[in-house]
């Protein structure tokens, strides 16, 4: 597809289960975006890729969070022993790497919830 | 203290009329200040960007960008019903050839009713 394309759309857990959520880039884009956006807030950054190396993975919460990415392509992430303040909507986002401005394209997310 | 505050509103205002969002920011590295229009579940989508200081102008959409006050605006003229969503402000550091870490306000709510 022509744009990023995130899948489950849709996540209920049970509280102590792992959860991966996958990303589709848009093809040819070198950065990949997580962000997690709970309800009434902004969103949170997660971690970034460049290719498949994470050089800004400051904001993941704890060490239950963790992503890859494979290929410079699909990115992977996974929460183990899910918690109920897990509950949100985790957003991908790609962008290119042109040498100007370049806009971020954002999936429509999976909205997790852990009960 | 966040590093970008945004007033969440709710905004409401009745179709024609001129809206004003607002944000605020603490980074004085900030160089990107861009608009995002966010419909109810749905991913953001990008509706204005500007690079350091000025306005940008484009259709109804305006955005100025104050970085000696480290606020900045979008100013929607004659508001549609069509224009309702929920508008978040964001910001990153100049890193050059990639875009790196958005830095996201809480998002301001709006309804324009007919």
């Amino acid at each position: 597809g022509a744009g990023v394309s995130q899948s489950p759309s849709n996540k209920v857990t049970e509280k102590g289960k792992d959860v991966e959520l996958r990303c589709d880039p848009i093809s040819g884009h070198t950065a990949l975006y997580w962000y997690r956006q709970s309800l009434g807030q902004g969103l949170e950054f997660l971690i970034y890729f460049q290719g498949n190396s994470a050089p800004d993975k400051s904001g993941l919460p704890s060490d239950r969070f963790s992503a890859e990415r494979t290929g410079g392509s699909v990115s992977t992430l996974t929460i183990q022993r899910t918690q109920q303040e897990d509950s949100a909507v985790y957003l991908c986002a790609s962008s290119p790497d042109r040498g100007t401005y370049t806009e971020a394209f954002f999936g429509q997310g999976t909205r997790l919830t852990v009960v | 203290q966040k590093e970008v505050e945004q007033d969440p509103g709710p905004l409401s205002v009745p179709e024609g009329a001129i809206v004003s969002l607002n944000c605020t920011y603490s980074n004085s590295a900030f160089q990107y200040f861009m608009w995002y229009r966010q419909y109810s579940r749905k991913g953001p989508e990008l509706l204005m960007y500007t690079y350091s200081s000025g306005n940008k102008e484009d259709g109804r959409f305006t955005a100025q960008v104050d970085k000696s006050s480290k606020y900045i605006s979008l100013f929607i003229r004659d508001s549609q019903p069509s224009d309702s969503a929920t508008y978040l402000c964001a910001m990153s550091v100049d890193r050059g050839s990639t875009l790196g870490r958005l830095y996201f306000g809480r998002g301001t709510q709006l309804t324009v009713w007919p």
